[in-house]
């Protein structure tokens, strides 16, 4: 099965900062990779598909690029809100895996 | 609107089966992937597996084939999840979630249930 290695594991940065998150998956996967938000006591929430695809409704400082196996995770100036956790999730033919995850804190 | 409704939180003892819900309303229940996704307490999300109720097609992670059964009732619009013997390690929040798309080319899950902690504790 695809592992993916995403990190770091977490990170503390200022409001207004860049934060950036990479996801590496043990094979070539394209661009089938997609990154989710989720804060405590919620579900998941899907920010970015197909690796750089922004969902509907997802503020524009949120961004994603890559494909193979290198792929990153963009937040442009952080944002008191958007502390949480980030995973990453990749889909081969119906076989899904997600990254540990990146618990993303204010410093 | 589309929505995933997950059943209640569980308590249950080792050993003991359990089956929870997922229903899914304002939306063509039988076109769309069904997931679920397991997260024990303040750890990660894994995937579990995944239902087409269309033709009860599954799928399921490697980790977890043989530990649960994953099946849909497409005439009431509702995923299932069971175990037939549970285990302490079971004790974690399960996720049912739908996918954006309804081919499986795509599996990005932007439709997620609440959310149904089961407890398993003697």
């Amino acid at each position: 099965d695809i592992q993916m290695t995403q990190s770091p594991s977490s990170l503390s940065a200022s409001v207004g900062d860049r934060v950036t998150i990479t996801c590496q998956a043990s094979q070539d996967i394209s661009n089938y990779l997609n990154w989710y938000q989720q804060k405590p006591g919620k579900a998941p929430k899907l920010l970015i598909y197909d690796a750089s695809n922004l969902e509907t409704g997802v503020p524009s400082r949120f961004s994603g690029s890559g494909s193979g196996t290198d792929f990153t995770f963009t937040i442009s100036s952080l944002q008191p809100e958007d502390i949480a956790t980030y995973y990453c999730q990749q889909y081969d033919n119906l076989r899904l895996t997600f990254g540990g995850g990146t618990k993303v804190e204010i410093k | 609107e589309v929505q995933l409704v997950q059943s209640g939180a569980e308590v249950k003892k080792p050993g003991e089966s359990l089956k929870i819900s997922c229903k899914g309303s304002g939306y063509s229940f039988t076109s769309y992937w069904i997931g679920w996704v397991r997260q024990m307490p303040g750890k990660g999300l894994e995937w579990m597996g995944i239902i087409y109720p269309g033709d009860s097609d599954t799928r399921y992670s490697p980790s977890f084939q043989g530990q649960v059964t994953i099946s849909a009732d497409k005439s009431i619009s509702t995923a299932y999840l069971q175990w037939s013997s549970l285990k302490a390690s079971d004790t974690a929040m399960y996720y049912c979630a739908r996918p954006r798309s309804d081919t499986s080319k795509e599996v990005a899950f932007d439709i997620w249930g609440q959310g149904t902690m089961v407890t398993v504790s003697s």
